[in-house]
């Protein structure tokens, strides 16, 4: 069952702006991960942020975690064409596997 | 860093055959997980392993079982393949999941014609 919901599905931007995507989850989790993919190859881990952190910061990457609301966002900021692919949330219980979304797909435009 | 090693890039195998699909992990992760991809569904968790021969079904076990016998290695058998088991197969592992994140192959895009 998937347990992340990413929005937008897809993103379109011009190099040099900030992305944002979003993830909303329906039960408590112990941790949510973002994960990059490019184009026909494996995921990549980005960053993990746990239930008891509120922000995470990685180079031009920032999280947050609402768990209130049961929602994360992944800012990237000054993009770069280079930064074009899927990106996926996970999210992790207590001692449990990891149940990813469907994905958010992120165009860079030079 | 940990490294993932899957097999095969890209594999064609006819229906009916027996398909095994390889992963090696270089690190000492006791978690090693099978998914399947699949445009629009996202990433579908067939089976996972915390333990050399212990295996615990996913989201989507029908059709497949799995083997895992050295900890370093987790193979997903496919026992009759079918064209609805066409698909990109990505191999993963992880030393906690309450702590670290997953490290995934290159993936199989496997074709069953």
């Amino acid at each position: 069952s998937q347990q992340g919901e990413e929005d937008p599905q897809a993103l379109s931007i011009q190099e040099g702006e900030n992305a944002t995507m979003n993830c909303s989850y329906k039960t408590s989790i112990n941790n949510l991960q973002w994960y990059r993919q490019n184009s026909g190859r494996g995921l990549v881990h980005l960053i993990l942020i746990r239930s008891n952190e509120r922000e995470k910061h990685s180079g031009r990457l920032r999280v947050t975690l609402d768990t209130s609301k049961k929602s994360s966002s992944l800012l990237i900021t000054a993009s770069r064409a280079a930064d074009t692919a899927s990106y996926f949330c996970a999210t992790a219980r207590a001692n449990s596997k990891l149940t990813f979304g469907k994905g958010i797909t992120l165009s860079v435009r030079p | 860093d940990v490294k993932v090693t899957q097999s095969s890039r890209y594999l064609v195998k006819r229906t009916g055959e027996k398909v095994f699909l390889e992963c090696v992990q270089d690190m000492d992760h006791e978690n090693m997980f099978w998914y399947r991809q699949d445009p629009g569904l996202g990433l579908r968790l067939i089976y996972f392993s915390y333990d050399v021969k212990m295996k615990e079904k996913g989201d989507i076990p029908e059709g497949y079982s799995v083997s895992r016998e050295k900890k370093e290695r987790f193979s997903l058998i496919l026992e009759s393949a079918s064209t609805n088991q066409t698909s990109m197969y990505l191999c993963a592992s992880s030393l906690d999941t309450g702590f670290y994140g997953y490290t995934f192959g290159s993936g199989t895009r496997l074709t069953v014609v």
